[in-house]
């Protein structure tokens, strides 16, 4: 699987978007972007995916850039509820396994 | 919403004891997994079942561990003699298919080995 790269920590104000970068840049064609996130230690949550196209749901929206090198994760409207610890896996097609990473750790502040 | 349930949430066992954890995946999902995170690390993927038997397994799923699906609902992990560094959040998931779908995870099970 491609490997990710994600800043350690992002801090973002109650109300504003966030928004978490991830950097891809040897993806290779079959391979899909997932964003999942943990709050505490809790089991990890999914927040969307996708492979080429910008992605929305009532979660978040991906936005993946054409050479799909890189991806953001937008947060539209964040509340306190959204601090936790980010993941973007790239993950190949017919794996079963996610791979994490160290993720991004978002800290939304009131 | 369907949920994937775990018992117990914390489970304390003494070193060279047997431990089973429990998962109740989504009832419709084919597939089951098993991840754990020791504290402080990264969530690290051990298992992947499907069809009543294991699929893929990771370098620290070794003899000491096993998975079944003793009925239609339940999912275990089974840790046959538990080590200090078994100590971890063990997460079990599910989902519909193996790919392009999502894995639902659990609240997960605390195991402390003393």
């Amino acid at each position: 699987d491609a490997k990710t790269t994600q800043p350690p920590s992002m801090d973002c104000a109650e109300g504003r978007a966030a928004n978490l970068p991830c950097n891809h840049s040897t993806i290779s064609g079959n391979e899909y972007v997932y964003w999942y996130r943990q709050i505490h230690s809790q089991g990890p949550q999914y927040i969307i995916h996708g492979l080429k196209n910008n992605e929305t749901n009532e979660m978040a929206s991906l936005i993946i850039t054409e050479d799909r090198k890189s991806s953001t994760l937008i947060l539209p409207h964040a509340t306190l509820r959204d601090t936790a610890v980010y993941y973007c896996i790239v993950r190949v097609e017919g794996a079963q396994k996610l791979v994490f990473g160290q993720g991004t750790r978002l800290t939304i502040n009131p | 919403e369907p949920e994937v349930t775990q018992t117990p949430s914390h489970q304390v066992t003494q070193m060279g004891q047997e431990v089973i954890l429990r998962c109740v995946p989504i009832s419709n999902h084919l597939y089951f997994y098993w991840y754990r995170q020791i504290l402080g690390q990264k969530v690290e993927f051990l298992v992947s079942f499907y069809n009543n038997e294991i699929s893929e397994k990771s370098e620290i799923f070794d003899d000491q561990f096993s998975v079944e699906r003793p009925d239609g609902s339940n999912f275990t992990l089974k840790i046959r003699s538990t080590k200090l560094e078994d100590s971890a959040m063990y997460f079990c998931a599910s989902s519909q298919v193996a790919f392009r779908y999502e894995q639902y995870f659990g609240p997960g099970t605390r195991l402390t080995v003393t």
